[in-house]
């Protein structure tokens, strides 16, 4: 069975910094698909970011990018020069190429502070 | 775009009341899902559809709960009847049929509260 395992409950930084997200997965697929969602206060879920497992390449978008490791099976999110918006959960997510179904980790939660 | 939109924002109501909670995907996307997200179990699919077929609703908790989707621009999801262990935020999300198929974009979500 496929999981998502996210190691850190909660981390703080200061406004402008840049701060790294960690998680890992387990699967025996070798097509699928990682996510990067924010959950704000405001409960809603928003897509950060996307990978797919066929693309070397790291994805990037704006200030959000993310060091993707297939052999390591890592996907860990880097935000850059945060700003105090960024506070959220961020949940990570995986997809396999053959299903919808969603495999979420627990979240971490993240605060920019002023 | 709109987004997906979800109706109502916010819903309480006394246990054993029927709840219908509904969703209008976003235009042209060919798979919709439901969500509930509570403190203890994280996010959990209830159901999905493809251009309206229910297509695995093995994550319905049990009986009390349907969902339908009429139409390529709505869908309920309805509890009845409903009890205090049904609070969570409900959460629908579509997703495109070619390219992107595989990302979910989430509406804003449902926060139920059954007293």
């Amino acid at each position: 069975a496929q999981t998502v395992t996210q190691s850190q409950p909660e981390m703080s930084v200061q406004e402008a910094e840049t701060v790294t997200l960690s998680c890992t997965y387990d699967t025996s697929e070798s097509n699928y698909y990682l996510f990067w969602y924010k959950q704000p206060p405001s409960r809603q879920m928003i897509l950060v970011i996307r990978q797919e497992a066929y693309k070397q390449q790291n994805a990037t978008e704006n200030r959000f990018s993310v060091n993707f490791q297939k052999a390591a099976k890592s996907f860990s999110l880097k935000i850059s020069d945060s700003q105090l918006g960024d506070t959220a959960m961020y949940f990570c997510a995986f997809l396999m190429d053959s299903n919808y179904q969603l495999i979420w980790g627990a979240g971490t939660k993240l605060i920019i502070k002023p | 775009d709109a987004g997906v939109i979800q109706s109502p924002r916010h819903e309480v109501t006394e246990m054993g009341q029927e709840v219908t909670l509904r969703c209008k995907p976003i235009s042209g996307h060919d798979y919709l899902f439901w969500y509930r997200q509570t403190m203890m179990r994280g996010l959990e699919l209830l159901i999905y559809f493809n251009n309206n077929v229910p297509i695995d609703d093995s994550g319905m908790p049990e009986d009390r709960f349907s969902a339908k989707m009429p139409n390529a621009s709505f869908s309920t999801l309805k509890i009845q009847p409903s009890e205090p262990r049904d609070s969570a935020v409900y959460f629908c999300a579509s997703s495109p049929g070619q390219g992107m198929v595989e990302t979910q974009y989430f509406g804003p979500g449902t926060r139920l509260l059954v007293l």
